[in-house]
């Protein structure tokens, strides 16, 4: 296993163009969480996965964003209409149930995010 | 919205210097605490998960204590090197879900 894979590592887009995101968790991993991060911030929580199902999404994540993980194995974040204030580092992590307060996160390379 | 406060936001040491920072987080509701080593163009790469109160943790020159009945939590960094620099972040549980971070502590060690 080669840990958690992000694609694409970096992504530029026009202002109300849509992008999507891919994170790849280690196999045996089932809850899958994704991050952003900004600048001078520390990663600010977006949803996180139990296997296919979406257990929590942040309050302050607007209605443009969503996340799917299909089949408890790969996820997809998508942002329609992007605008500025998206620009950021979108980063994954993945982890195993019973270890989650054990082991820590296992954190993907991150897509870094650009609206121009 | 829980707080977790890292300070100091950033630290430039000499190598050999020992160091260390603090992370606080509310002193109610514990389930653990993480300490994540954040090297730049690398992932946050997992140093420490502490869950009982005067926990003590130890790799190599780098150990972590804490306190959850007063919410803190310290990193220390002994003999530091250059290749210690990075941003040190911590997380904090209230259970086995998601972590709320700190904005990170960013650690320069000169040569």
């Amino acid at each position: 296993d080669t840990g958690v894979s992000q694609n694409p590592r970096h992504k530029i887009t026009k202002r109300g163009q849509n992008v999507t995101f891919r994170c790849d968790p280690i196999s045996e991993h089932n809850r899958l969480y994704w991050y952003r991060q900004t600048l001078g911030q520390g990663p600010e929580f977006l949803t996180y996965f139990q296997n296919e199902a979406q257990l929590e999404k942040s309050r302050l994540l607007s209605d443009r964003f969503s996340a799917e993980r299909p089949k408890g194995s790969f996820s997809t974040l998508e942002i329609q209409r992007t605008e500025q204030g998206d620009s950021a580092m979108y980063l994954c992590a993945s982890s195993r149930l019973i270890d989650s307060a054990n082991y820590g996160y296992t954190f993907g390379s991150g897509t870094r995010l650009t609206v121009v | 919205i829980l707080n977790v406060e890292q300070s100091p936001q950033s630290l430039h040491v000499q190598e050999g210097d020992s160091t260390n920072f603090t992370c606080s987080f509310p002193s109610s509701n514990f389930y653990a605490l993480h300490w994540y080593r954040w090297e730049t163009a690398k992932s946050p790469e997992a140093l420490f998960v502490m869950t009982l109160n005067g926990d003590e943790k130890k790799k190599g020159r780098i150990s972590a204590t804490l306190n959850t009945k007063e919410g803190y939590s310290y990193l220390y960094i002994k003999g530091s090197q250059p290749e210690d620099s990075a941003t040190y972040l911590c997380a904090f549980n209230t259970n086995a879900g998601k972590s709320t971070f700190g904005d990170g502590t960013t650690l320069t060690v000169k040569p």
